[in-house]
């Protein structure tokens, strides 16, 4: 199995640019999640999917923050604009609705916004 | 308060030693506890899981969960260099599949 795919692995980009990072999850897993993880504020939920649909949104930050899920193999997370303060590593992860309680995360999209 | 709260250290141990890292929660609800590692500058992994009350052993680790006092902790036995990471408890409670994160014990084992 290929894992949770993420891309880009490492985005710089300035204030006030649009920002778009991709997920892939692993291939049957029926849960999606979006994290961001910072020094300050360590790993927080920002949104989840089940089958496709938006479950739990409430850890987004604000509405410079959306994220979708068109089908069960692509989700995408955007900021627009984005703000320094984004910086972070942002972490999508999957896991299936049985068998083990295990989530698997993705190798993260580091994202600097100088 | 925060819904998982961690001591974020450092912890520092000698290799061989016993590293005893805590957690505890607010959501008094949850059911499912869970311990990752993460090494600097990689994902998350999972390494114990627990769901009960009382100890739970996989070789040289060791959950430990109370649900009274909203407690969970991970006993690593036999520590070595290796062991050296960040380690993340992480809570879903009752009802859907949202799983939440302390901020991580950062654990050095020195050789």
């Amino acid at each position: 199995d290929a894992g949770v795919i993420q891309s880009p692995r490492h985005e710089v980009t300035e204030m006030g640019q649009e920002v778009t990072l991709r997920c892939k999850p692993i291939s049957g897993h029926d849960y999606l999640f979006w994290y961001r993880q910072t020094m300050m504020r360590g790993l927080e939920l920002l949104i989840y999917f089940n089958n496709n649909v938006p479950i739990d949104d409430s850890g987004m930050p604000e509405d410079r923050f959306s994220a979708k899920m068109p089908n069960a193999s692509f989700s995408t997370l955007k900021i627009q604009p984005s703000e320094p303060r984004d910086s972070a590593v942002y972490f999508c992860a999957s896991r299936p609705t049985g068998g083990r309680d295990t989530i698997y995360f993705g190798e993260g999209s580091w994202l600097t916004v100088v | 308060q925060k819904e998982v709260e961690q001591n974020s250290g450092p912890l520092s141990v000698p290799e061989g030693a016993i590293a005893s890292l805590n957690c505890t929660y607010s959501d008094r609800g949850s059911q499912s506890f869970f311990w990752y590692r993460q090494y600097s500058g990689k994902s998350p992994e999972l390494i114990m899981s627990i769901y009960s009350n009382g100890d739970k052993e996989d070789g040289r680790f060791t959950a430990q969960l109370n649900k009274a006092s909203q407690y969970v902790s991970l006993l690593i036995r036999d520590s070595q260099p290796s062991d050296s990471a960040t380690y993340l408890c992480a809570v879903r409670g009752a009802g859907g599949f949202k799983t939440i994160f302390g901020a991580g014990t950062r654990l050095f084992v020195k050789a």
